[in-house]
């Protein structure tokens, strides 16, 4: 079985810049999460979706935020315009319904210069 | 809502030795928790659990985490550490029933021979 993937592994941008992650959960798991890890600080949580519907998104910093999941398959973050700050790790994690385990990918790192 | 403390950001220890990486947490509600570990260049693992049940949990690779209500802390042992036990832990706790995970900063476990 295969593991979440996530593309790209990095990215180097400029301030003003568009980035897109994208995240390949689980086969079959319905929930899948996005996180960001900035240098230094926890892990944090940024939203959550049930199948294609966003179920939580408190943890989205701003409305430069934009994430989708396309038929409750693969999910996309984007970022636009980007800024400094939005530089960290970004994981996508997905679990089964009623599951308590989520599994993670291996991150996307993002750097803003 | 749910806060998470690692007290410790590094931890070097030598091989062979046994280490114990601390957790604490607060919370108005019932909680899970959980430790994950992060080895380099790779995505989050479930290490443990803890649901319900018996205070004393085991997971993988030897590890084992007791919960205890009073002092709200999760610690993480293992009686005897490998090289290949170098990694980033990461303590996490989320709500009944979970839906997103709140992590600590982690904590850097450094094994030498």
């Amino acid at each position: 079985e295969a593991g979440v993937t996530q593309f790209p592994s990095h990215s180097v941008i400029e301030k003003g810049q568009t980035v897109t992650l994208r995240c390949d959960p689980i086969s079959g798991h319905d929930n899948l999460y996005w996180y960001r890890r900035v240098m230094g600080k926890e892990i944090k949580f940024l939203l959550h979706f049930v199948k294609e519907s966003k179920q939580d998104e408190s943890g989205m910093p701003n409305n430069r935020f934009l994430a989708e999941r396309t038929g409750g398959t693969y999910s996309t973050l984007k970022v636009q315009p980007a800024e400094l700050e939005d530089s960290g790790v970004y994981f996508c994690a997905s679990s089964k319904d009623g599951a308590y385990e989520q599994y993670f990918g291996p991150g996307t790192r993002l750097t803003v210069t | 809502a749910q806060s998470v403390t690692q007290l410790d950001s590094q931890v070097p220890v030598f091989e062979e030795a046994p280490v114990e990486l601390r957790c604490n947490y607060s919370s108005s509600v019932s909680v899970y928790l959980f430790w994950y570990v992060q080895y380099p260049n790779q995505g989050l693992q479930l290490l443990l659990k803890y649901l319900s049940g018996s205070t004393l949990v085991k997971g993988i690779n030897g590890f084992e985490a007791e919960f205890n209500k009073s002092q709200t802390s999760f610690h993480l042992r293992k009686p005897s550490v490998h090289i290949s036990d170098t990694a980033e832990y990461f303590c996490a706790v989320s709500p009944f029933p979970p839906p997103a995970l709140n992590f600590g900063k982690g904590t850097s476990l450094l094994v030498t021979p």
